[in-house]
């Protein structure tokens, strides 16, 4: 079955420090990638996603993500971690079956330290 | 922009009550999706409708029925609820189009108790 697999479910950054947050999924078809961000008491909102075309993918608020198909990974950073990035960021991968469902991974909470 | 609505940001109800949880888009979407979000296990889909009157379901659709009688409008069915059905329920839609990888757009969430 398809998956997505986000290490590490909580990551801890050092305000001003680079952020890391790992995704890797498995599928047997080019996916359609997203990145959502999660802040407390909300809904998802959409990061950044990948589709075709440039494999490095800028989205909203400094982040981005780079698609590799070699390592099955589309891992988010962010070069300079503000105390306002603290959320829960889940990635998702379409469905090889129905493009238009997505399948999420279990989610990272980063926390931003001053 | 996309405005997903759901009509209640915390319900409390009791066990065997049937619940009815509110979506409305405002975007024309032909997609609309339940999922319920534990801690730990990320976002599991419930049920999933891609035209009025059309639905299919999801991963853990046990306990729960949808309906769709208007395109904007998706409403989630509890049909007798218990405790574990105490969680977090997101409302998503999206555009459906032939090449997929349209993006979804969720609701704020319905933090639902049952006691």
């Amino acid at each position: 079955a398809q998956s997505v697999t986000q290490l590490g479910s909580h990551v801890s950054v050092s305000e001003g420090a680079l952020v890391l947050l790992r995704c890797n999924y498995s599928s047997s078809v080019p996916p359609y990638l997203f990145w959502y961000v999660q802040y407390p008491n909300q809904g998802l909102q959409l990061l950044l996603k990948y589709t075709t075309g440039a494999t490095l993918v800028k989205g909203i608020n400094g982040f981005e993500a780079e698609f590799k198909k070699s390592e099955t990974s589309f891992h988010l950073t962010k070069p300079s971690a503000h105390m306002s990035d603290a959320a829960e960021y889940f990635c998702a991968v379409s469905s090889t079956y129905n493009t238009d469902k997505l399948i999420f991974g279990t989610g990272t909470r980063l926390q931003v330290f001053p | 922009d996309v405005k997903v609505t759901q009509s209640s940001r915390y319900l409390v109800k009791r066990t065997g009550e049937k619940v009815f949880l509110e979506c409305v888009q405002d975007m024309d979407h032909e997609n609309m999706f339940w999922y319920r979000q534990d801690p730990g296990l990320g976002l599991r889909l419930i049920y999933f409708s891609y035209d009025v009157k059309m639905k299919e379901k999801g991963d853990i659709p046990e306990g729960y029925s949808v309906s769709r009688e208007k395109k904007e409008r998706f409403s989630l069915i509890l049909e007798s609820a218990s405790t574990n059905q105490t969680s977090m329920y997101l409302c998503a839609s999206s555009l459906g189009a032939r090449d997929g990888g349209w993006p979804q757009h969720f609701g704020d969430g319905t933090r639902l108790s049952i006691l």
